[in-house]
């Protein structure tokens, strides 16, 4: 049972566009939501994340949207660029667990 | 610069052989997770650790696989005996357990071929 479902599977922006990834969790004791960037042949690395007590974080051109009620949150990267492309897994976290979505490539074209 | 230290970085092994993975936590983090990232599976969470004892290890194959901390500063996945299709990029993470959900961090990962 897949428990962070993303969406989308791929993603194809021009370079200054606005990507935006979503995830929908099951699970209300999540309460840690972080965002990893993975590079190809490196492992996956911390980007940004939140917690449920805020509905926005803003961390350089990476901002988090966070819908508590919902159980959904999504990225946006401001002014997007080439160095940009690589995939992005958003992930749910609690005390002992973490569970990632399935990952979104992304690709911004010059 | 503490990082998560995980060796070897690449393994090709003929089936049947049994494969350790190694994986060196950050210092003083009190949580170790094993993931294994495959193109149709995306990140499966395999196991984890919370102060070395093991708290969840249901997404392994219990028949072959096998995780453990005999210290604070190593955690292994074995498999035995290895098949085609555990052919994956294996991901050890380690965090510290907060106020609410865990920071981790990942390993480089090692890139294991069965064939």
């Amino acid at each position: 049972q897949q428990q962070v479902k993303q969406s989308p599977q791929s993603l194809i922006v021009q370079k200054g566009g606005i990507p935006i990834i979503n995830c929908a969790y099951e699970n209300t004791a999540f309460d840690y939501f972080p965002w990893y960037q993975q590079f190809p042949g490196k492992g996956p690395a911390l980007l940004i994340a939140i917690r449920p007590d805020v509905s926005e974080k803003k961390e350089g051109r990476f901002t988090i949207s966070f819908n508590k009620s919902a159980k959904q949150f999504s990225l946006h990267i401001m002014d997007s660029q080439p160095g940009d492309s690589a995939t992005y897994f958003c992930a749910a976290s609690m005390a002992d667990d973490m569970r990632f979505g399935a990952g979104t490539r992304l690709t911004v074209k010059p | 610069d503490a990082r998560v230290t995980q060796t070897p970085r690449h393994k090709v092994t003929e089936m049947g052989q049994e494969v350790t993975m190694r994986c060196q936590p950050i210092l003083g983090h009190n949580t170790v997770f094993w993931y294994r990232q495959t193109m149709m599976q995306g990140l499966e969470l395999l196991a984890y650790f919370r102060n070395r004892a093991p708290l969840d290890d249901s997404g392994m194959p219990k028949d072959r696989f096998s995780a453990e901390m005999p210290d604070a500063t190593l955690a292994t996945l074995k498999i035995q005996p290895s098949e085609p299709r555990d052919s994956a990029v294996y991901f050890c993470a380690s965090g510290l357990v907060g106020a609410g959900g865990t920071e981790a961090f990942f390993g480089q990962g090692t890139r294991l071929t069965v064939v």
